[in-house]
C-alpha cells in the first residue's frame, strides 16, 4: 500500500519569506512518480512539479524548488520569496511508475497562507 | 486553462438517491481518473478509465460505477448515496501511452452535497 503524509496542516508566513513544505512517503513499488499540486480556493488542482524516483537531483525552477532524498523517503517542496497568490493548498501526491502519473496517492495536504 | 470541465459544480442529493455526475476529458487525452476530496482532506482515487474500460480501483464500494465513452468523456455515478459521500469530485484527464513524463490535468470539481 501507498502512503503520503504532509504533517503540516497550515503555514502562515509574510509575503516574501521563504516557504518549506514537508513530505514523507511509503511505498513498496522501486520506481515510482512524486508530484506536487496546488489547490487554489476555485478547487482545481494545478500540476507544479514531478520527480521519478530513480532521478535524486534537486532542481529549481523559477521560484520552486524541491529535495527529494529517497534514502529518507522524504519530498520536499519550497517556495522562495512567496507571494499573497501563492495562498492555497499544496498537496504531496505519489504514483507508480507505470500508471504515469495517474493513481495518485495524496497526502492530506498542506494549506499556506501568505499575508501581505 | 487545463481543458478538463466537470458539470454539474454543485450538487444537492437526498441520501438513497443516485447522481450522476460528467467530465469531458482535455483533447487528445484518452485515460480519465476519479477522485473523492472530503472536506480538509486530500484526494482519493476512486477509479481510473482506460479506453472505455475500468483500468484500476481504489478502496471505493460498488455503488460507485463509471463508464467512458468514444470521445473519452466519463461519467461517475453513485447509487444509494450516503451523508459521508458528500464531497468535491474531481476529474483528471491524461494523454495517450503509459509512459513517462505525463501528468494529469484536473478539472475544478463537482462539489456533491448529501442531505
Amino acid at each position: 500500500a501507498q502512503k503520503v503524509t504532509q504533517a503540516q496542516t497550515e503555514i502562515s508566513v509574510v509575503e516574501k519569506e521563504d516557504v518549506t513544505l514537508d513530505c514523507v512517503y511509503e511505498t513498496r513499488d522501486t520506481t515510482y512518480y512524486l508530484f506536487w499540486y496546488k489547490q487554489p480556493p476555485s478547487g482545481e488542482l494545478v500540476f507544479l512539479i514531478r520527480r521519478n524516483s530513480f532521478d535524486e537531483q534537486n532542481e529549481i525552477s523559477g521560484r520552486y524548488s524541491w529535495n527529494f532524498q529517497k534514502s529518507t523517503s522524504s519530498f520536499n517542496f519550497t517556495i522562495t520569496a512567496s507571494q499573497v497568490v501563492d495562498s492555497a493548498v499544496y498537496f504531496c501526491a505519489l504514483s507508480p511508475i507505470k500508471a504515469a502519473g495517474n493513481k495518485l496517492t495524496f497526502g492530506g495536504g498542506t494549506r499556506v497562507l501568505v499575508k501581505p | 486553462e487545463t481543458g478538463v470541465t466537470q458539470s454539474p459544480t454543485h450538487l444537492i442529493k437526498t441520501r438513497g438517491q443516485q447522481v450522476t455526475l460528467r467530465c469531458s476529458s482535455q483533447s487528445g487525452h484518452n485515460t480519465v481518473s476519479w477522485y473523492q476530496q472530503a472536506l480538509g482532506q486530500g484526494p482519493q482515487f476512486i477509479f481510473q478509465y482506460y479506453r472505455e474500460e475500468e483500468n484500476g480501483r481504489g478502496n471505493f464500494p460498488p455503488r460507485f460505477s463509471g463508464l467512458q465513452f468514444p470521445n473519452y468523456s466519463s461519467e461517475l455515478n453513485v447509487n444509494a448515496l450516503e451523508l459521508d459521500d458528500s464531497a468535491l469530485y474531481l476529474c483528471a484527464s491524461s494523454p495517450p501511452g503509459q509512459n513517462m513524463n505525463t501528468e494529469a490535468f484536473f478539472g475544478q470539481g463537482t462539489r456533491l452535497t448529501v442531505v
